[in-house]
């Protein structure tokens, strides 16, 4: 079945590492997308790609860095310079342009929290 | 600039009764409109959306949703709540005029008493 794969599910970080969430899909999809999600605050937007070796930061940029070497996968760091990285995290797609009127899918998230 | 309010953090309704949840939004031009529910620790699944036409929506699991433009609102209905139908839901709005971002709302959660 098509569909967005992140791992691990549950990650620790330890004070001045940065750490690595994987995000693949499978659904031939041309934009993926970040997004943090805090109790109560919703979704907010870290960054957002539509084509291979091309991103753009979204609302909360600061401490995270993102690369898409490869259609299907969108990996997000975050890194010793992100303060408060405790959250659940979320990788998305779309079929087509960023932000269209299409659905975004979604992965199952990692929870990510500091040791 | 756009944005979207869920103005409700909780929605209790009993199984068998109707149930509303509730978005209002704020765009330029014209809204896109989008319903997600989340279940403990998953991703948000889409449940339906507007773009234009019909101002009521039909989606997933037999939900809802009506668009009115003149009170800017898109609430979330359903006419016979199921004790499955407990989660988190989301609201989402991107205006359809410029190269704007998706903006997703607080989010409500909505627990069915049996």
């Amino acid at each position: 079945d098509g569909g967005i794969t992140q791992s691990p599910k549950y990650l620790f970080r330890k004070e001045g590492q940065n750490v690595t969430l994987s995000c693949e899909q499978n659904l031939n999809h041309d934009a993926m997308y970040w997004y943090r999600q805090d109790p109560g605050q919703g979704l907010r937007l870290i960054y957002y790609s539509q084509i291979v070796n091309d991103f753009q930061k979204g609302d909360i940029a600061e401490g995270y860095s993102v690369s898409r070497e490869k259609k299907e996968s969108f990996p997000l760091t975050v890194t010793s310079a992100q303060k408060n990285p405790t959250a659940f995290y979320l990788c998305a797609s779309t079929p087509d342009r960023q932000f269209s009127n299409q659905p975004q899918h979604f992965g199952d998230g990692t929870r990510l929290s500091i040791l | 600039a756009q944005s979207v309010a869920q103005p409700e953090d909780q929605v209790n309704v009993a199984e068998g009764n109707p149930l509303t949840v509730k978005c209002t939004y704020s765009v330029s031009g014209n809204p896109y409109l989008f319903w997600y529910v989340q279940y403990p620790n998953r991703g948000l699944q889409f449940l339906l959306k507007y773009i234009t036409g019909d101002n009521l929506v039909k989606g997933s699991y037999g939900f809802e949703a009506e668009f009115n433009k003149s009170q800017t609102s898109f609430h979330l209905k359903k006419p016979s709540a199921l004790v499955s139908d407990s989660a988190l839901y989301f609201c989402a709005v991107r205006d359809s005029s410029s190269a704007s971002k998706i903006i997703f709302g607080s989010g409500t959660r909505l627990s069915i008493r049996p």
